[in-house]
C-alpha cells in the first residue's frame, strides 16, 4: 500500500501562475484534509472534505480551491499564486470512525 | 487564534535525561491525539487518549490526558537521538477536523 501520495513534491512558481496539487489515498477513506506548516505556525487546515463531492473550508482557506471528484483523490488549486503562499503542503486522510490521521510526504511550494 | 498550545516551542535535552513537553487547550477536548514529525519528513500519528485521566505509555513514552480533558503531555524518559523531531498534540474541537499546537521541537545533546 502507498497511502498517501502527493505530487509534486517540490515546486517553484512565479508570483500570479496557478497550478494544482495531487492527493491521492489507496486506503479508502472518507476524510481528507489539506495542511499547510509554516515555521513556528504548526499545521494550518486549509480545507477539507468528508467524503466525495463534498468539500469545506478550513482554518486558511483563502487564495485555495479544493475538488474532491473521487473518493480517493483531493485536489488543492492556487489560482493566482503569492508569495504568502510559500510553503510545505501535507495532505492527510482519515477513515470514518478511524483515529489518526495518514500524512503524505508533503509538497514544498516556493513562490517568487 | 490558536486554540490548542504547546511549551515548550523548543526544548534541548542531554541524551539520556528526561523531559516533559506540554499541550493546553482553550476548549474542553473529546479526544486528543500525538504526532511526530521527523526532521524534514511527514507527521506521524502516535497514540490518541480519549478518557479523563488516562495514561497510555509507548516504550520510553508516557502521554497523558488531563482530568478536564483540556490539557495534555509527553513525558520521554533517557532521551536518545532517534527521539529528536517535532512533536504536535492535535485535539478535534468542532466537527471532524484536528486542530493542531504549534508543536515542541525536541534537540538532543549526545
Amino acid at each position: 500500500n502507498a497511502g498517501v501520495t502527493q505530487t509534486p513534491k517540490f515546486r517553484v512558481l512565479k508570483t500570479g501562475q496557478s497550478m494544482t496539487l495531487l492527493c491521492a489515498q489507496d486506503m479508502n477513506h472518507e476524510y481528507m484534509y489539506w495542511y499547510r506548516q509554516d515555521p513556528g505556525m504548526g499545521l494550518r487546515l486549509i480545507h477539507y472534505s468528508v467524503g466525495e463531492g463534498t468539500t469545506a473550508k478550513g482554518e486558511v482557506p483563502d487564495g485555495y480551491n479544493v475538488s474532491r471528484l473521487k473518493k480517493q483523490n483531493f485536489l488543492l488549486g492556487l489560482e493566482s499564486a503569492a508569495p504568502s503562499q510559500t510553503s510545505v503542503y501535507f495532505c492527510a486522510s482519515r477513515r470514518q470512525g478511524g483515529y489518526g490521521y495518514t500524512f503524505g510526504s508533503g509538497t514544498r511550494l516556493t513562490v517568487v | 487564534g490558536q486554540q490548542v498550545m504547546q511549551i515548550p516551542q523548543y526544548q534541548h535535552v542531554q541524551e539520556g535525561e528526561d523531559f516533559t513537553t506540554y499541550c493546553n487547550s482553550s476548549t474542553t477536548l473529546s479526544n486528543i491525539q500525538w504526532y511526530k514529525q521527523r526532521p524534514g519528513g511527514h507527521p506521524v500519528f502516535l497514540i490518541q487518549l480519549v478518557k479523563s485521566g488516562e495514561v497510555k505509555k509507548q516504550k520510553r513514552l508516557t502521554f497523558q490526558f488531563g482530568e478536564a480533558k483540556k490539557n495534555s503531555s509527553l513525558h520521554i524518559t533517557a532521551t536518545q537521538t532517534t527521539d529528536v523531531g517535532t512533536y504536535f498534540c492535535a485535539g478535534f474541537i468542532a466537527g471532524n477536523k484536528l486542530t493542531f499546537g504549534g508543536g515542541t521541537r525536541v534537540l538532543v545533546k549526545p
